[in-house]
């Protein structure tokens, strides 16, 4: 069965240029998750779906950061205009009814951010 | 409020010794517990998970981990390390009221020869 599926999978991008990272949740699932990871902070999300709908976007760092979902198959984050201070790991995550019923979040491989 | 501690940053172990990372979670109810690890380069993966039931829970790639309530504690243990077990190891806890995942810093397995 295919995992999360994020792309692209690596960029190096300018600082003012815009982000586009997306993902492709398993298959069924109807909760997403962006987090974003550095060595600094640790893992942190930056905002969740449920049903397509964005729950919590608490953790979006400022107006610079959106996201979308517009099926349920599809999501993106994107950074407009990107900072250095962007750089990081970006994870989308999955998960079936979310984790108050106790299911499990399945990450993907990650969207390695350089903002130059 | 929901936390999970890793207290452990970095941890060596040998090739073939036992391994024990520790991990303390704070949360009001009945929590599900989730050890992940994350290789180099990679997403995280799960190694295994508790929900109710028996405490002691096994996961894949020869790990296990004991829930237990009256510490708060969720350790993972594997009996006899590998080299491909280096790796930086999560410790995440979910509750039944919200929806986020509370990740714990992390722990960095380094194994040696």
């Amino acid at each position: 069965d295919a995992g999360v599926i994020q792309s692209p999978r690596h960029e190096v991008t300018e600082m003012g240029q815009e982000v586009t990272l997306r993902c492709k949740p398993i298959s069924g699932h109807n909760s997403l998750f962006w987090y974003r990871q550095t060595m600094m902070r640790g893992l942190e999300l930056l905002i969740y779906f449920n049903n397509n709908v964005p729950i919590d976007d608490s953790g979006m760092p400022e107006d610079r950061f959106s996201a979308k979902m517009p099926n349920a198959s599809f999501s993106t984050l994107k950074i407009q205009p990107s900072e250095p201070r962007d750089s990081a790991v970006y994870f989308c995550a999955s998960s079936f009814l979310g984790v108050f019923s106790g299911n499990t979040i399945y990450f993907g491989e990650g969207s390695w951010l350089t903002v130059v | 409020a929901q936390s999970v501690t890793q207290p452990d940053i970095h941890i060596t172990v040998s090739e073939g010794a036992s391994l024990e990372l520790r991990c303390n979670y704070s949360y009001g109810a009945t929590p599900y517990l989730f050890w992940y690890v994350q290789s180099p380069g990679q997403g995280l993966q799960l190694l295994l998970k508790y929900f109710s039931g028996d405490t002691l829970v096994q996961g894949i790639k020869g790990f296990e981990a004991e829930f237990k309530r009256s510490q708060s504690s969720f350790n993972l243990r594997k009996p006899s390390v590998h080299w491909s077990d280096a790796a930086e190891y999560f410790c995440a806890v979910g509750g039944t009221t919200g929806n986020q995942f509370y990740f714990g810093t992390g722990t960095s397995l380094t194994v040696i020869p």
